[in-house]
Formats: structure tokens, C-alpha cells, sequence
């Protein structure tokens, strides 16, 4: 059954430092999405990305936040410069059309020192 | 307005009863109403979902009542065993958009 991938499964860094999630999406779906879901809390929407743009945003995605599908398979997340509040984990998830259903990825946890 | 409200925060029974979840929302434009379901250290996995065409929709020991006139809808699961045990999040996204908005999850744990 196609999946969802993601990498990393864990990654850790320093405040202030750029983060790249990458997302390998199921092959043949058109929407891409990123959530969070910081712990023991609810899942939340950040962005959604159809046809190489962004569609919606949530308030949480700022300037600091940024996506890229960078080629045919891939779609990834940028966090500019990272604060302690972005320690969350962080999935990606895609549909093949809109308003179906979202299939999600395992999950990255980021945790930021 | 955008918020769907989930209770109870956990739940526990034994194997064999009904594990029962409840939503509720405002926002009278959602329109799809997914169930997810997640195990530690997964992603979240679509369960079952429903349109408010319809009150009531079943797969397996999984059904979601909907009650569009309250705006609520909940999920039953019959016959509930401990494989059952996970986090269960109810959400909604509306027409004009892809975005589902989540209940803060339920915790159920099935003793056997």
C-alpha cells in the first residue's frame, strides 16, 4: 500500500539554526499539507500546496516558515531560524484530490535547545 | 468559530463494551468529518469519515452518528479490544477549503 515517508524521524538542533522536513508524498496525489502536533496536544494545520503554490496558510506558518516541492517526489518544510516553540512534531500528508482523504507520514519530532 | 470541542480527553473500557467519542462544532460550513486514529510515535490515520448528508455511516465495529441540527457527531466503537488503544481525533474542514481543523483527541485504553 503506498505510504507517506518522511525524513528525518528526529532531528535536533539549536535555536536559531535552519531546518529542512522533507516529504515524499504518494506518487500520483496533487495536495501536500504540513501539520504539527506539539506534544500532548492537538494536531494543528500549517499550509496546504496544490499546483507549486501555496493554497492556505495558518497564522502559525510566518516568515520563517517555507515549503518547496523541489522536484517530482519530494515536498519539503524550511524553518528559517528556529525557536524553542517550533519543538513539535511535524507531519506531512497529501491527497489525491481536494477535500479527500489526507493520507499522513510518521512524523518528524524536532526539538529545538 | 474554527474550533470542533472533543471529550472526554480519555477514556477506558473493558474489551467486549462500546468506546463512545463525542464532537461538536460551530462553524456550520464544514462539511467532510473525519475520525483519525493514532498510535505512539505514528501519524495519524484516517479511520472513518462522513458528510452531513447522511445521519449514520458503519465500517465494522466503527460508526459515526451525525447530528447536523445539534452539530455534533461521535464515534462508537463496538465491541472495543486492545488493539482499540490509541489516541482518537475527531476533525472538519468545510467546502472552501482542504484544511481540517482537530478535536484535541481522545486517549482509549481497552483492558482486557
Amino acid at each position: 500500500e503506498p505510504e507517506v515517508t518522511q525524513t528525518p524521524s528526529h532531528q535536533v538542533t539549536q535555536m536559531g539554526q535552519e531546518v529542512i522536513l522533507r516529504c515524499v508524498p504518494i506518487s500520483n496525489h496533487l495536495y501536500f499539507y504540513w501539520y504539527r502536533q506539539i506534544l500532548g496536544q492537538k494536531v494543528e494545520f500549517l499550509v496546504s500546496f496544490y499546483n507549486n503554490e501555496i493554497s492556505e496558510k495558518s497564522e502559525i506558518f510566518d516568515d520563517q516558515f517555507s515549503v518547496e516541492r523541489p522536484d517530482g517526489s519530494n515536498f519539503t518544510l524550511k524553518i528559517r531560524s528556529t525557536k524553542l516553540e517550533d519543538s513539535a512534531m511535524y507531519f506531512c500528508a497529501s491527497s489525491g484530490y481536494s477535500q479527500e482523504t489526507q493520507y499522513f507520514g510518521p512524523g518528524t519530532r524536532l526539538l529545538v535547545l | 468559530q474554527q474550533q470542533v470541542k472533543q471529550s472526554p480527553q480519555s477514556l477506558i473500557v473493558q474489551k467486549g463494551g462500546i468506546s463512545i467519542i463525542n464532537c461538536a462544532y460551530e462553524n456550520t460550513a464544514f462539511d467532510y468529518f473525519p475520525w483519525y486514529q493514532q498510535f505512539p510515535g505514528k501519524g495519524p490515520a484516517l479511520l472513518i469519515a462522513i458528510r452531513p448528508d447522511v445521519s449514520e455511516k458503519k465500517e465494522g465495529r466503527f460508526t459515526i452518528s451525525f447530528n447536523k441540527s445539534a452539530k455534533q457527531f461521535s464515534l462508537h466503537i463496538m465491541d472495543s479490544q486492545p488493539g482499540d488503544s490509541a489516541t482518537y481525533f475527531c476533525a472538519a474542514s468545510s467546502y472552501n477549503t482542504d484544511k481540517l481543523i482537530f478535536g484535541t483527541g481522545t486517549r482509549l485504553q481497552v483492558f482486557p
